[in-house]
């Protein structure tokens, strides 16, 4: 149980474009999603947290209008990177939390994004 | 504030060695502790976890305990495999579970 996937596993686009990555719960109602960003070699930096139906909450220094997050229900969230630029290629990973699960987020298996 | 230090790597091993990796916290309140691995170009994966102290966490030979008075929870296995060759990450939660604190990971590298 508690499985999330992401879709694409990777993308390549050209400069300019907007992508966007969806996370799903699979078995579960995720009452909250998260967006993390991966530099290589790197930590997890949390971008955003949603909960379903309001507005994202983004951390400081992270782009509202660069980085649209859409929690249309209790299974899914998208992120959209718009005009993208070389450097958004990243590695993106979202979680979830659960009603049921205690302090744990689950963890999607990730989304490397090339931007060219 | 909440926060992770964890033991900063790289970490390189001969096969069937013993593996420690420290990890230290600051926390206000009661959080839980969790391992997470994450292997070459995936996502992560939980390992462990100890959601109070004293707790020990274990998982595929990995063990860590949930150490209050030193604000510790040290991942080790006996023996490691060429297979655990993985970034290991150490985090916390808070109580809703909606701010998870990572440290900065450990690369590990087995070698045959």
């Amino acid at each position: 149980g508690a499985v999330v996937s992401q879709h694409p596993s990777w993308v390549i686009c050209k400069s300019g474009t907007s992508v966007k990555i969806e996370c799903r719960s699979l078995d579960f109602q995720a009452t909250t999603m998260f967006w993390y960003r991966q530099f290589p070699k790197q930590s997890l930096m949390l971008m955003a947290t949603s909960n379903e139906g309001s507005k994202a909450t983004y951390e400081q220094g992270v782009e509202k209008d660069k980085f649209l997050i859409n929690h249309a229900s209790l299974t899914l969230s998208t992120l959209t990177v718009t005009s993208a630029h070389p450097e958004d290629s990243s590695f993106y990973i979202c979680s979830a939390t659960a009603e049921s699960s205690y302090n744990e987020q689950f963890f999607g298996p990730g989304t490397r994004l090339t931007v060219l | 504030g909440n926060s992770v230090t964890q033991m900063e790597g790289p970490v390189t091993l001969s096969e069937e060695a013993f593996l420690t990796i420290n990890c230290t916290y600051t926390a206000t309140g009661y959080p839980s502790l969790f391992w997470y691995v994450q292997y070459p170009g995936e996502g992560l994966q939980l390992l462990l976890k100890a959601t109070k102290a004293d707790d020990k966490g274990s998982n595929k030979g990995f063990e860590a305990t949930y150490r209050k008075e030193t604000t510790s929870f040290h991942l080790e296995k006996g023996s490691v495999q060429v297979s655990d060759s993985a970034v290991y990450f150490c985090a916390l939660s808070t109580i809703t579970g909606n701010q998870f604190y990572f440290g900065t990971g450990t690369s590990l590298t087995v070698i045959p």
